[in-house]
């Protein structure tokens, strides 16, 4: 069955506000990964976490560390650039693929 | 930057044709894997491969042959190729071990008349 849940699967912003994305699991996972595609279908790297939290500009994104079975991506001041669909992948260790969700089509309007 | 290339980045068959994906990385990556990406699913995992002449089954196998040859190449075959396979479909590569971060290549849209 899936093992990474997405959530939400839509989602509508005004530029300058703040937002957050989900991804849960419905095992352990030894690391999560968040991705967004962009217009031209290209995915671009935007975190790698094994635990804790990583930040970049005006994202940040947290690994559930006590029970590994969620992660959060939030985006802080929306631009419109930010739009896109993101994606996030975990790997659930013992030489498992890392599995995708569903995917969160971001929009951000004026 | 880690470097993954796909060939052909579009393709267009008939139903029953013989197709084949093509994915070279050039960053000494054991891992690499071939995931297919459908509006509403996501990417799903179709195989991967520990390394030259490995093979492992994903979760969406059916209708596709994998081969690696080397560590650098890693191809996807259809042999043959049904409507419900039009996809854009995704190379990627990782170190593993006990990291799986992916670098994707750009992809291929194929297209099954």
């Amino acid at each position: 069955g899936d093992q990474v849940e997405q959530s939400p699967s839509a989602l509508s912003l005004h530029e300058g506000t703040d937002s957050a994305l989900r991804c849960n699991f419905t095992t352990t996972m030894r690391s999560v990964q968040w991705f967004r595609q962009n217009s031209r279908g290209s995915l671009i790297s935007l975190f790698y976490l094994a635990s804790g939290t990583k930040e970049n500009g005006r994202l940040k994104s947290a690994f559930d560390s006590k029970e590994r079975r969620y992660s959060t991506l939030h985006i802080r001041d929306a631009q419109l650039e930010d739009s896109g669909t993101y994606f996030c992948a975990a790997e659930a260790g013992n030489n498992n693929a890392p599995r995708f969700g569903a995917g969160t089509k971001l929009t951000v309007k004026p | 930057e880690a470097a993954v290339t796909q060939s052909p980045r579009n393709k267009v068959t008939v139903t029953g044709g013989n197709v084949t994906l093509s994915c070279r990385q050039t960053n000494s990556h054991n891992y690499m894997y071939w995931y297919r990406q459908d509006t509403g699913h996501g990417l799903r995992l179709i195989h991967y491969s520990y390394g030259a002449g490995n093979l492992q089954i994903g979760d969406v196998p059916d209708g596709y042959k994998a081969t690696r040859t080397t560590q650098e190449d890693f191809f996807l075959l259809l042999e043959l190729a049904s409507p419900s396979q039009t996809s854009l479909y995704f190379c990627a590569s990782s170190d593993g071990g006990s990291n799986e971060r992916l670098f994707f290549g750009h992809g291929t849209k194929l297209s099954v008349l």
